[in-house]
């Protein structure tokens, strides 16, 4: 079955320090990987995704097979990147997404 | 638009009754997912639509729940008999499904308390 791991609950940094939150995932078909963001009292809302090799917000994440993970990443964190981040996979049907149980960034002035 | 909608955003019920959700996808979406949320947790896959059928349930799914999206538009979740363990936010999150993959976009939720 699929699995997405998450393994920091709570990440803090100070602003302007470079930030990474881990995901590492178990699947067994070809997967496609999603960063999915939860500002305060905001809906949850997609960030970016693999196959879109792009970078929202300074972020960026890449897809490693080999090591089955898709970190995300940021070299300069900001005050406003405080909140919660979810890993989800899509599984090849392209129907159930698969989340983490989520990191909450803190990122301190 | 307004993105994906869900009503009510806040559901207090006794235990024992029944509660139904709504949920409004964006309106050109064909596909339409339902997710639960527990404290500290991600969400957690219910049950999907493609248009009006209903294609994959998940065990999660009891039979105490039902959802149905009858003109392949608005969905309901329907929860009969609740328990103390259905507290949790219910979220609706709708795509459109073709021979590509698009994002799933998610409404506020609606969260269930049961006393």
């Amino acid at each position: 079955a699929q699995r997405v791991t998450q393994p920091e609950k709570l990440l803090s940094v100070f602003k302007g320090a470079p930030v990474e939150l881990k995901c590492n995932y178990s699947y067994s078909g070809s997967p496609e990987l999603f960063w999915y963001v939860q500002y305060s009292r905001q809906r949850l809302q997609l960030l970016l995704r693999h196959i879109s090799r792009e970078s929202i917000k300074g972020f960026t994440a890449d897809l490693n097979k080999g090591e089955t993970s898709f970190h995300l990443k940021k070299p300069f964190a900001q005050e406003e990147d405080s909140a919660m981040y979810y890993c989800a996979l899509l599984e090849t049907s392209g129907s159930r997404l698969t989340f983490g149980e989520g990191t909450q960034l803190t990122v301190n002035p | 638009d307004t993105g994906v909608s869900q009503d009510p955003r806040h559901k207090i019920t006794k235990r024992g009754q029944n509660v139904t959700f709504r949920c409004d996808p964006i309106s050109e979406h064909n596909r339409l997912y339902w997710y639960r949320q527990t404290l500290g947790q991600g969400p957690e896959f219910l049950t999907y639509f493609q248009n009006e059928a209903q294609l994959e349930k998940s065990r999660l799914l009891s039979d105490r729940f039902s959802a149905e999206r009858p003109k392949g538009s608005f969905s309901t979740l329907e929860i009969q008999r609740t328990e103390q363990g259905d507290s949790a936010m219910y979220l609706c999150a709708s795509s459109l499904g073709d021979r590509s993959t698009q994002p799933q976009h998610f409404g506020d939720g609606t969260r269930l308390s049961i006393l």
